[in-house]
């Protein structure tokens, strides 16, 4: 079955440290990439998109992600966090062009202390 | 512009009773989706609407269901109700169509069943 797989439970960091989350999708076809961040009480924002092209590709917030294809791989980086992005991070996949299903993967929290 | 609206934001059923969740999408979006958010299982697909059509369906029992009108407003229902259809429920609006886009989600309907 397609699934999505983010490696890591429950990252904590200080600021001003350096984020990365790791994903990995078992889809072999084309695919369209997501991170999906959930900060307390909200809804789900989209942090960054990978259709196509670039493999590097930038988000709000200072956040962005590599599409690494031989790896199966969409890594969330970010230099430097803050306090305020302390929330729950989700990688998602949509494994075919037609519809919007997203296979999400079970979720990163990110805790970040001042 | 406005954004996905679920009402209600909560509700508590008993077990074996039955319950509507309604979606408006953003204005001009095409299709919505349904999802369901649980601490065990994460965020799993329940279906898609497209067009008054259900276009792609999760991996849920029949008592789940939905529908979609033609304003693009859509509904999710679930009959005989069981404890462990306690979860967030997500509503994303897309544009549609046969080029993926980016879903935008909903605060979600917190059902707890009892």
């Amino acid at each position: 079955a397609q699934s999505v797989s983010q490696h890591n439970h429950h990252v904590i960091l200080s600021e001003a440290a350096s984020l990365e989350l790791g994903c990995n999708y078992s889809y072999g076809g084309t695919v369209n990439l997501f991170w999906y961040v959930q900060y307390p009480g909200q809804h789900l924002q989209l942090l960054l998109k990978y259709f196509s092209g670039d493999p590097l590709v930038k988000g709000i917030k200072g956040f962005e992600a590599e599409f690494i294809k031989s790896k199966f791989s969409f890594n969330l980086r970010k230099p430097s966090v803050q306090w305020s992005d302390t929330a729950e991070y989700f990688c998602a996949v949509i494994p075919n062009q037609a519809g919007t299903a997203l296979i999400f993967g079970k979720g990163t929290t990110l805790s970040v202390s001042s | 512009k406005a954004g996905v609206t679920q009402t209600p934001r909560y509700l508590i059923k008993t077990r074996g009773q039955q319950v509507t969740l309604s979606c408006s999408p953003i204005s001009g979006h095409r299709s919505v989706s349904w999802y369901q958010q649980t601490p065990g299982q994460g965020l799993q697909f329940l279906f898609e609407y497209f067009s008054e059509t259900q276009r792609n369906k999760g991996n849920f029992p029949g008592r789940f269901s939905g529908r979609q009108f033609s304003n693009s407003r859509s509904e999710m229902n679930v009959s005989t109700l069981e404890l462990g259809d306690s979860a967030l429920y997500l509503c994303a609006s897309s544009l549609g169509g046969r080029r993926v886009t980016e879903a935008f989600f909903g605060q979600g309907t917190r059902l707890t069943v009892v």
